[in-house]
């Protein structure tokens, strides 16, 4: 099985809301990671978790926030954010650093 | 710094042909390669990945291809079918769990 889930699949938020996305794997994978993919543009690295800590911040706003419970979940939390936070937002996994990633199907995230 | 290119951003094909699709890179120091597959509005579909040390990696009718000396990857898909119609995206591994992207090619095939 080289599944990843993510749920939910659309969300629609206003700027004071909050909401999480989540993400599964049930590979084993000891790396999980967030990607931020806009429009007609190749995805953006967010954060990397490697055996569920945090080794990986690309200087993302405080806004989201990550958090990897265990080793085959992991969420990203989300407050107060902007318009132009819209975007598909990507998980993935991998078995180590340098191995195949694979990708879940994304959560398509519209900011009124 | 990694760069990574593709290139055509876009591609139109008749169904049946053979096509190759290029990926170029700057820094031969990468780990691996990777080729994704993405479909509109949908997640991205690992195709093949090529470690360093490989030249070539082949799944059904796809075949890619590493050549580290020049910067250069190809994906060969063969006998093109109208559900290969995606956009397809390289990625190198620069550094750990780092991946350097391509823009992506478009790829189009007609009945």
């Amino acid at each position: 099985d080289t599944e990843v889930t993510q749920t939910p699949k659309h969300l629609v938020m206003g700027m004071t809301n909050k909401k999480s996305l989540k993400c599964e794997q049930h590979m084993g994978h000891r790396a999980m990671y967030w990607y931020k993919q806009k429009a007609k543009k190749p995805p953006e690295l967010m954060f990397v978790y490697s055996y569920e800590k945090l080794s990986i911040n690309e200087s993302v706003p405080s806004r989201f926030s990550p958090e990897c419970p265990n080793s085959s979940l992991l969420n990203l939390h989300l407050h107060a954010l902007q318009p132009e936070d819209s975007a598909l937002y990507l998980c993935a996994s991998s078995q180590e650093g340098t191995s195949e990633k694979y990708f879940g199907p994304g959560t398509r995230l519209t900011v009124l | 710094k990694q760069e990574v290119t593709q290139i055509p951003a876009a591609l139109s094909v008749p169904e049946g042909e053979n096509l190759v699709l290029n990926c170029s890179f700057t820094d031969s120091a990468i780990y691996n390669l990777q080729w994704f597959r993405q479909d509109p509005g949908k997640g991205l579909t690992s195709l093949l990945l090529i470690q360093s040390s490989q030249r070539e990696q082949t799944s059904g009718r796809l075949n890619a291809s590493l050549d580290k000396s020049s910067g250069r990857s190809t994906l060969y898909i063969a006998a093109s079918q109208p559900g290969d119609s995606a956009t397809y995206l390289c990625a190198v591994e620069h550094s750990n769990y780092q991946l350097i992207w391509g823009a992506g090619t478009k790829l189009i095939i007609k009945p």
